[in-house]
């Protein structure tokens, strides 16, 4: 079945890295995203992997996917104050119309 | 470049009124559009999702409903709003599936409050 869980609250201070985890129970999905949502606004795209894939590097952002243990992470490397938000992981599946969204983690930085 | 528009961006309602949200997308054809609804502390939820016109598929039963009258538009409706109807409501599109990675653009969100 689909489930996607993520923590709930995740504080940090500016510079430091932060890692947000997410798990989900369905093996067979494709590909796995990360989402940003800023307060009152509509999900962004951040970065997504392909589930033949165990890594991936965006400039500050790299996600580690173990699907092994069915388990997604987002580490954002010298956190700003500007990414404090709601974090969003989800997964889709082959020939399925739809994503799952995870519970989302608010991500706090404070100076 | 395709757009999304959503409106209204906010709306307070009284109990037992009707809800119509508009979601119009710009700049592409045939597209799979979804309405999600984010109560607070609850993450995402998916309520609707059409693959095409007058093609609604519901993700959960509830008090609200959705139509697809033209292909870029996607209508949410409720004949008599419920107090668990207010959040904040998202419409996303994406391309058809063809196999491929197929991203997800969303609207901004309409914040709707129940009275």
């Amino acid at each position: 079945g689909e489930d996607v869980e993520q923590s709930l609250f995740l504080s940090v201070r500016e510079g430091d890295s932060s890692v947000i985890n997410c798990t989900y129970t369905d093996s067979s999905s494709t590909y796995l995203y990360w989402y940003k949502q800023e307060p009152g606004a509509g999900l962004q795209l951040l970065t997504y992997i392909f589930s033949n894939m165990d890594m991936k590097q965006d400039q500050r952002l790299t996600v580690l996917l173990n699907k092994k243990d069915k388990h997604l992470s987002l580490r954002i490397a010298d956190t700003q104050t500007g990414d404090s938000a709601i974090y969003f992981c989800a997964e889709t599946f082959t020939g399925f119309q739809k994503l799952v969204f995870g519970t989302g983690t608010r991500l706090l930085v404070s100076p | 470049s395709q757009t999304i528009h959503q409106w209204p961006a906010t709306l307070v309602q009284p109990v037992g009124s009707p809800l119509s949200l508009e979601c119009t997308v710009e700049g592409t054809s045939n597209p799979n559009l979804y309405w999600y609804r984010q109560a607070a502390g609850r993450g995402l939820q998916l309520l609707f999702y059409s693959v095409g016109i007058g093609q609604i598929s519901s993700e959960v039963p509830q008090n609200l409903s959705a139509s697809r009258p033209q292909d870029r538009q996607f209508i949410l409706s409720s004949k008599k709003l419920l107090l668990s109807d207010s959040g904040f409501y998202l419409c996303a599109w994406r391309q058809q599936y063809r196999g491929t990675n197929e991203k997800l653009f969303f609207g901004s969100g309409t914040q709707l409050s129940v009275l």
